[in-house]
């Protein structure tokens, strides 16, 4: 049940876009991403429930495609601060059992 | 208000041994769980303990047991370690509203087997 994102890696130019994917082959209730830089705790970064509704981070968006099971976290405008990996956490019931996907790591440079 | 504490921070164990790694939500967080980092399965979920009560399990072996106090502190134990348990254990709290709960992590505990 583990989602698969998409690119594994990428690196960006400061000021330059991104989208990272995120595809589960189960019915998911909500989607969380995280944001994990090296050797510190994944930060919480936005939650996308069925039906639309979206709670998190005023400069990150992102997207959830029910129908598809497909969500897309998209980063604007990169700084160097956005380097890290990037989690996407799927929940199939609604409750606290997430499964994560393998990340997607992140690198802007100057 | 402080995050999701967990202590150890660093561990070194050897074989067969066992381990015992522990964890204090963020106050009012009822909801715990823990979970493995290792660089290549990524995040496994292990188990989630709601007021004492463990309410999710992974897929992991009976080596790898839980439990949550009256206080919602966690601790989590591994018996008979073997060397593919090294990893990084990261416990989230969580208020679980029900709704959309998001988790918040810890800042984890390095496991080393020898």
């Amino acid at each position: 049940q583990q989602p698969v994102q998409s690119p594994q890696a990428v690196i960006l130019r400061e000021g330059e876009d991104a989208v990272i994917n995120c595809s589960s082959s189960k019915a998911l209730y909500s989607v969380h991403w995280y944001r994990q830089k090296h050797g510190e705790a994944p930060v919480f970064l936005m939650i996308l429930l069925k039906g639309g509704e979206q709670k998190g981070h005023d400069k990150i968006s992102a997207s959830f495609n029910e129908k598809k099971q497909q969500s897309s976290l998209y980063l604007t405008a990169s700084q160097l601060s956005y380097s890290g990996t990037y989690f996407c956490g799927t929940d199939p019931n609604t409750g606290n059992q997430f499964y994560f996907g393998t990340g997607t790591s992140l690198t802007v440079i100057p | 208000k402080a995050g999701v504490t967990q202590t150890p921070r660093y561990l070194i164990k050897t074989r067969g041994q066992q381990v015992t790694l522990s964890c204090s939500p963020i106050s009012g967080h009822r909801s715990v769980s823990w979970y493995q980092q290792t660089p290549g399965q990524g995040l496994q979920f292990l188990f989630e303990y709601f007021s004492e009560t463990q309410r999710n399990k992974g897929n992991f072996p009976g080596r790898f047991s839980g439990r949550q106090f009256s206080n919602s502190r966690s601790e989590m134990n591994v018996s008979t370690l073997e060397l593919g348990d090294s990893a990084l254990y990261l416990c989230a709290s969580s208020l679980d509203t029900g709704n959309g709960n998001t988790i918040y992590f810890g800042e984890g505990s390095w496991l080393t087997v020898v």
